[in-house]
């Protein structure tokens, strides 16, 4: 059964890098064609999906987000790393990362997700 | 984007009663709509995929229906378990998106 664990900083200073890592355990990351996705949620907000990477590093981004988002995959350490440069206030939140499914004959879903890592952005 | 819009925004309820949450989208889905449950502290929960199915271990009180832009999630026989916020999610096309969800709260 495959679990996500994500992890990093808590507190992040202004202006900084925001940097954390989701390690996937009991399956590989190359296998299957999912999206390996990291998605957010501020304090008493809704959700708000930030990009994917795939198993062969292809990505896509949130538009509100894209100048300021890097995501990228370590085959070798069944992770993959979420990185977003300039952090304000406003990007304080709770992230996720999940595991997202490709739209074939269905659609399964985001069916995995990591447990959260609040990030606070302060000085 | 596509614009996910749910309603109510709030519902209160009671034990055994029947829910019904509704999920709006901006433009058609057909059914690539996914519906989650979230408790207060933990991550979003699968409960239902392709608009109707029903993820694997989740109990047979939730349903979907819906495809286009119209869709529901009913929550049959209420249990204090279910007390929780309720998300609909757009699988159409990227940016995916959610509904701002629904909380259930105990009347």
């Amino acid at each position: 059964q495959v679990q996500l664990q994500d992890s990093g900083p808590g507190l992040v200073k202004p202006s900084e890098t925001l940097s954390l890592t989701c390690t996937v355990s009991g399956g590989s990351i190359t296998s299957g064609s999912f999206y390996w996705t990291w998605i957010r949620q501020p304090p008493g907000k809704g959700l708000e999906w930030i990009g994917y990477i795939s198993y062969s590093g292809s990505t896509d981004y949130n538009p509100s987000l894209k100048s300021r988002v890097t995501i990228s995959v370590d085959t070798s350490k069944n992770q993959f790393t979420l990185k977003l440069s300039s952090v304000t206030a406003a990007d304080t939140a709770v992230y996720f990362c999940a595991r997202d499914s490709p739209v074939r004959r269905y659609y399964y879903g985001m069916d995995v997700w990591g447990q959260g890592t609040t990030v606070t952005v302060s000085s | 984007d596509i614009q996910m819009t749910q309603s109510p925004s709030f519902v209160s309820a009671s034990v055994g009663d029947r829910v019904i949450i509704t999920c709006r989208a901006s433009q058609g889905i057909s059914t690539w709509l996914a519906w989650y449950q979230q408790r207060p502290g933990k991550a979003p929960k699968l409960l239902i995929y392709s608009a109707s199915s029903l993820q694997s271990v989740v109990s047979s009180r939730f349903s979907g229906s819906g495809s286009g832009t119209d869709f529901t999630l009913t929550i049959s026989n209420l249990q204090p378990e279910d007390f929780a916020t309720y998300f609909c999610q757009q699988a159409n096309s990227f940016p995916r998106t959610f509904g701002q969800g629904t909380k259930v709260e105990i009347k």
